[in-house]
């Protein structure tokens, strides 16, 4: 069936430097897209979402970039801390029904 | 502001006994309501969701039920739990759009860790 994937599934980073996760989804005409951030025990957090009319979109200390030619999603997070380490899903919304589709998930260690 | 409860947090049940997960939402009313399972260090999978009181749609047959008895209650259960049934169980909520579709984001509660031994 479709999914979401992602490409990396550990990422380590020193503390301060900018990370990149990735993620691949297989459906075209998804036109909603979601990063979720989790810490261990805890549900999903909502980080930032972008719609399929965008190729990028600004939060704080985040970006995220879209490439419908490639089906590729990216979620950049500048000057990592310590309080970034979790595990980041990536998520599309499918074109029919109620439904997301989640990827496994990116654990991000950041290393002091 | 609009929360989301799970109850209880934790969970350790031998196998083959009853299960119900409790899930409610406050600030918001008709909102779309669904339970995801998380096994370990896999991604989420969506098991029901509701758009309405009554109205469940199944994703994955499994030993699993749902039910919605009131607008912003929904309940995960099971006759007899299996081994496989351990997870991490998140209910989640968005909003319904007027064309009937789900809006952007889903808001997720703090999950309900069931350990089946």
């Amino acid at each position: 069936g479709e999914s979401v994937g992602l490409h990396l599934p550990t990422l380590s980073v020193q503390e301060g430097d900018n990370s990149i996760i990735n993620c691949a989804y297989s459906n075209s005409a998804s036109d909603y897209f979601i990063w979720y951030k989790q810490e261990s025990g805890k549900g999903p957090q909502f980080i930032i979402d972008i719609r399929s009319n965008m190729d990028k979109r600004q939060g704080q200390r985040v970006t995220v970039l879209l490439n419908k030619t490639v089906k590729h999603l990216s979620l950049q997070i500048a000057a990592t801390q310590p309080g970034d380490s979790a595990v980041y899903f990536c998520a599309e919304r499918l074109p029919y029904g109620q439904n997301f589709v989640f990827g496994p998930g990116t654990r991000l260690s950041v290393l002091p | 502001s609009q929360t989301i409860h799970q109850w209880p947090a934790t969970l350790v049940q031998p196998v083959g006994s009853p299960l119900s997960l409790e899930c409610t939402v406050e600030g918001t009313s008709n909102p779309n309501l669904y339970w995801y399972r998380q096994a370990a260090g896999r991604g989420l999978q969506l098991l029901f969701y509701s758009v309405g009181i009554g109205q469940i749609s199944s994703e994955v047959p499994q030993n699993l039920s749902a039910s919605r008895p009131q607008d912003r209650q929904f309940i995960l259960s099971s006759k007899k739990l299996l081994l496989s049934d351990s997870g991490f169980y998140l209910c989640a909520w968005s909003v319904i759009t007027s064309s009937g579709r789900s809006s952007y984001e889903q808001y997720f509660g703090p999950g309900t860790r069931l350990t089946v031994t």
